[in-house]
C-alpha cells in the first residue's frame, strides 16, 4: 500500500470548516483514500473513501486531486467534537483483504 | 445490533502470565483483524482472518496466537505475556466484496507488569 503523508497537527474554530490535507504521492491506480478519525482513544472511526471523484457523505467531503496524488478531507462546520487524530490511509483491492496500515496521522484541536 | 464486542476491557498480567481475547461482530462480516496500539502511536496489524478457519501475519505477529474457529469470533492470544506487549488492543471486521468500511471495536486496555 502506498505511504501517506499528514501534518502532526492542525487547530480550527469551532463552526469554520477544517481543511486536512494529505500526500500520497505513490498511490497506484487500483487503490482508494480512505479517512478514519479516533477520538480519544476510541476505536477508529470510517469517515469516508474516494477513488479520483470527489466525495460527500453526511460526515465530510473527500476532495482528490486529478493526479491522485494528494487529497484534503473537508469537515464543513466543526464542532467540539470532532476534535479527533485523523488518519489518510491508501489501500487497494485484489490480495490487501482490507488490511488498513495507519500512519500517526493529524490530531486535530477544535477551539470554542 | 451490538456491532464489534471486545472482551475483556482491561487486563492487568504479571510477565509470564497467558490470557485471550476475544472479539464478536453480529453483521456477519467475513475479515477480522487484530490491531495494537501504543501511546502516541497509529494502530499496527497483529493478525487477520479472511474466513472462519483461516489466518493470517500482520506487520507485529510475533508473540501472539490466533484462532477464527466461528465467523463471528477472533481470538488473540498471548502464551507468556511480556511487558512490551502492554498496549490497547483492537479489533475489527468487514464485509468481503464492499469498500473497506471497518467496524472497530472499543478497545482492551492491556497492562503487563
Amino acid at each position: 500500500d502506498a505511504k501517506t503523508t499528514q501534518p502532526t497537527s492542525m487547530d480550527c474554530a469551532e463552526g469554520r470548516a477544517a481543511n486536512l490535507p494529505c500526500n500520497h504521492s505513490t498511490i497506484s491506480g487500483n487503490e482508494y483514500v480512505y479517512w478514519y478519525r479516533q477520538i480519544h482513544s476510541q476505536g477508529p472511526q470510517y469517515i469516508i473513501h474516494g477513488l479520483k471523484n470527489n466525495e460527500t457523505n453526511e460526515m465530510a467531503s473527500l476532495i482528490i486531486t486529478e493526479d491522485r496524488k494528494s487529497s484534503t478531507l473537508i469537515l464543513p462546520h466543526a464542532t467540539l467534537r470532532d476534535t479527533a487524530v485523523y488518519y489518510c490511509i491508501v489501500s487497494g483491492g485484489g490480495t490487501s483483504y482490507g488490511k488498513l496500515t495507519f500512519g500517526q496521522g493529524t490530531i486535530l484541536t477544535v477551539h470554542p | 445490533n451490538a456491532g464489534v464486542t471486545q472482551t475483556p476491557k482491561f487486563r492487568v498480567l504479571k510477565t509470564g502470565q497467558s490470557m485471550t481475547l476475544l472479539c464478536a461482530q453480529d453483521m456477519n462480516h467475513e475479515y477480522m483483524y487484530w490491531y495494537r496500539q501504543d501511546p502516541g502511536m497509529g494502530l499496527r496489524l497483529i493478525h487477520y482472518s479472511v474466513g472462519e478457519g483461516t489466518t493470517a501475519k500482520g506487520e507485529v505477529p510475533d508473540g501472539y496466537n490466533v484462532s477464527r474457529l466461528k465467523k463471528q469470533n477472533f481470538l488473540l492470544g498471548l502464551e507468556s505475556a511480556a511487558p512490551s506487549q502492554t498496549s490497547v488492543y483492537f479489533c475489527a471486521s468487514v464485509r468481503r466484496g464492499g469498500y473497506n468500511e471497518q467496524f472497530f471495536g472499543p478497545g482492551t486496555r492491556l497492562t503487563v507488569l
